[in-house]
């Protein structure tokens, strides 16, 4: 969707090696989060920030470290690389928690940890 | 574990409604209900949401019974374009911030010629 973006889209990498990846924003929301899918479990929320610095777990976090250094950007690092990791990843943003109009997700990045 | 309950795949012909049941009988009074699709590969679409009354903007009807504990989204005119994985989803209050949304598997729905 327009106004927000993730990359990179497609990512493989080896097990044990640190990875970042990168949600961006446009929309000035205040609220930002990923998601991880995978076949059988839907989406799962991992981390969500509710402003700049601020940031919480959701409830598949082990393994994962966020960052929010500015509004516009939400940075998801798997500090070590495993094959459960390999996911499709999706960052969200919603302008509040009185929103009218949901979330507005991105096209997601297909990780592959080999 | 997500608390709505929906039938894992539908058909529909194309130019016909299509009407996707949602089960959430144990929705509390300040949850809302919405629904998003996913079409292949894309990031979810947020399409409607509800408290109690029915709703309805450009893509789709929400009808919420009396009771709140099921609703249904109509697409008034399903196109092949339509054919995607619909969510729904009841929102979760916890305390803070965070308006958690939990995410089940959905309804597959198929557009069919």
């Amino acid at each position: 969707d327009a106004g927000i973006t993730q990359s990179p889209r497609h990512k493989v990498t080896e097990t044990g090696t640190p990875v970042t990846l990168r949600c961006h924003q446009t929309e000035n929301h205040r609220y930002m989060y990923w998601y991880r899918q995978d076949p059988g479990h839907g989406l799962r929320l991992i981390h969500y920030s509710y402003g700049v610095k601020d940031t919480d777990k959701g409830e598949v976090s082990d393994g994962y470290s966020v960052s929010r250094s500015k509004t516009e950007d939400f940075l998801l690092t798997l500090e070590s690389a495993t094959s459960s990791q390999t996911s499709v990843y999706f960052c969200a943003i919603s302008e509040s928690v009185r929103t009218r109009i949901g979330y507005t997700f991105g096209s997601g990045t297909r990780l592959t940890v080999v | 574990d997500a608390k709505t309950t929906q039938p894992p795949s539908m058909d529909c012909a194309e130019g016909r409604a299509a009407n996707l049941p949602c089960n959430h009988s144990t929705i509390s009074g300040n949850e809302y209900v919405y629904w998003y699709r996913q079409i292949h590969s894309q990031g979810p679409q947020y399409i409607i949401h509800g408290l109690k009354n029915n709703e309805t903007n450009e893509m789709a009807s929400l009808i919420i019974t009396e009771d709140r504990k099921s609703s249904t989204l109509i697409l008034p005119h399903a196109t092949l374009r339509d054919t995607a994985v619909y969510y729904c989803i009841v929102r979760v209050n916890n305390a803070g911030n965070n308006r958690k949304l939990i995410w089940g598997l959905g309804t597959s729905l198929a557009v069919n010629p």
